[in-house]
């Protein structure tokens, strides 16, 4: 069965500096793969997605993630965390005949320190 | 183009009532998606609807169920409520599949 892991409950980062969350998946095709943030009471927005190409994508908000196929990863970056990135993130696989039933990981909660 | 929209945002019901949840997609979205987020389970995918047909079910009990209309909007129906069933419920849409799933703010529901 399809799985998200996704190791870390909580991080917490200084103002300014660099950030990885980290997202293993299980899937046996090729994954469709999602980032999506979600602040306190609301719904989830979406950062970025992987379906194909390049392995290194770009999403809003200046983050990044990389497929990695060897590791069965698809790690989140950003390389300097503003205090409006406080949130929960969420990493999520697309599985099911038609690629559109989201498995979800656990989310990662981001705490940013001033 | 407007977003997802949810209707209501807040709900209180007691045990053993029945509930209905609205979600209207993006407009020209015809795929929309149900999801339970509670602090212990996480996130579930509960069905999905495209052309007016469930496509894929998840692992959810047959007190939850939902239907789409031509329009593409979207309803879901909870009976018999339990205590459990206390959760953020989150409507999803898109194009097509596999695509994007743009949610909406959700329905929060509290079961008493």
């Amino acid at each position: 069965a399809q799985s998200v892991t996704q190791p870390d409950i909580h991080i917490t980062v200084s103002e300014g500096a660099s950030l990885e969350l980290r997202c293993n998946y299980s899937y046996g095709a090729t994954p469709y793969l999602f980032w999506y943030v979600q602040s306190p009471g609301q719904g989830l927005q979406l950062l970025l997605k992987y379906f194909s190409g390049d392995t290194l994508v770009q999403g809003i908000k200046g983050f990044e993630a990389e497929f990695k196929r060897s590791q069965s990863s698809f790690n989140l970056r950003k390389p300097s965390v503003h205090w409006s990135d406080a949130a929960e993130y969420f990493c999520a696989v697309g599985a099911g005949e038609y690629g559109n039933k989201l498995v979800f990981g656990a989310g990662t909660i981001l705490r940013v320190k001033s | 183009k407007a977003g997802v929209t949810q209707t209501p945002r807040y709900l209180i019901k007691t045990r053993g009532q029945q509930v209905t949840l609205s979600c209207s997609p993006i407009s020209g979205h015809r795929s929309v998606s149900w999801y339970q987020q509670t602090p212990g389970q996480g996130l579930q995918f509960l069905f999905e609807y495209f052309s007016e047909t469930q496509r894929n079910k998840g692992n959810f009990p047959g007190r939850f169920s939902g239907r789409q209309f031509s329009n593409s909007r979207s309803e879901m129906n909870v009976s018999t409520l339990e205590l459990g069933d206390s959760a953020l419920y989150l409507c999803a849409s898109s194009t097509r599949t596999p695509e994007t799933q743009y949610f909406g703010p959700g329905t929060r529901l509290l079961v008493l």
